[in-house]
């Protein structure tokens, strides 16, 4: 069981915008740690979509937007394409553990 | 462009150490800026943090693994090592080696991985 929780899967025709929460504790997003995203596609290395909550790297479409409130955070996407559907994480720090902590992961089917 | 490489046996017996090494081309672990890490994901799961090392020798290591694991750098500093002792079928995964750095420029915001291998996956089987 994962530290952080995330819904097991989310869908979204083409076009549309769809949400990804990712719910923590005290220890880790609470703690006023920073919670980051990453898309994940089998056979590759994870892609940092999101970083510092909020800010996206070089590259990575303004279609792509985080948020943090309190315990949790979201990643929305907006103008779902078909190539969006992949595995997203979260991660964040924990100060209980020491160290990085990530959501379970959300597969993102583009209907 | 820094670039980082997984490379070890594909195959290990139960009980045995498991043993990867991480080259990091186009630059080195001696820069004070980051972390290097161990990420793995078994098959159908999530990721999970293995641990981390930073220049100066210090590791941090995930407590459900800290009895089994040793993060190490080879004198080259182009290097990292992971021992993972002890192995069982629970330790078949995808290994990832990747670059930590603190969030907006301070660790007091956390960290996250700016840089990630390929991956590698390690099966534990006889």
């Amino acid at each position: 069981q994962s530290v952080l929780t995330q819904p097991p899967s989310v869908s979204g025709a083409p076009g549309q915008r769809v949400t990804i929460s990712c719910t923590g504790s005290s220890s880790n997003i609470g703690a006023g740690n920073d919670v980051h995203w990453y898309q994940h596609l089998p056979g590759t290395a994870p892609k940092l979509l999101i970083h510092g909550n909020n800010n996206r790297p070089s590259g990575v479409p303004d279609r792509f937007s985080g948020s943090k409130s309190a315990t949790s955070a979201s990643l929305a996407i907006a103008g779902l394409q078909a190539d969006d559907e992949a595995d997203y994480y979260c991660l964040s720090y924990d100060n209980s553990l020491s160290g990085a902590v990530f959501g379970g992961g959300t597969k993102l089917t583009v209907l | 462009q820094v670039q980082l490489q997984e490379s070890g046996p594909g195959l290990v017996k139960p009980s045995q150490t498991l043993s990867l090494t991480c080259t990091v081309s186009g630059g080195s672990i001696s820069s004070g800026r980051y972390y290097w890490s161990w990420i793995r994901q078994p098959a159908g799961k999530g990721l999970e943090w293995i641990g981390r090392m930073y220049t100066s020798g210090n590791t941090n290591y995930n407590p459900s693994l800290k009895s089994r694991v040793t993060i190490s750098v080879d004198a080259s500093m182009t290097q990292f090592s992971l021992r993972l002792n002890s192995v069982t079928a629970a330790d078949t995964a995808v290994y990832y080696c990747a670059r930590e750095i603190c969030s907006r420029g301070s660790c007091y915001f956390g960290r996250y991985f700016d840089l990630w291998g390929r991956g590698t996956l390690v099966t534990v089987s006889s």
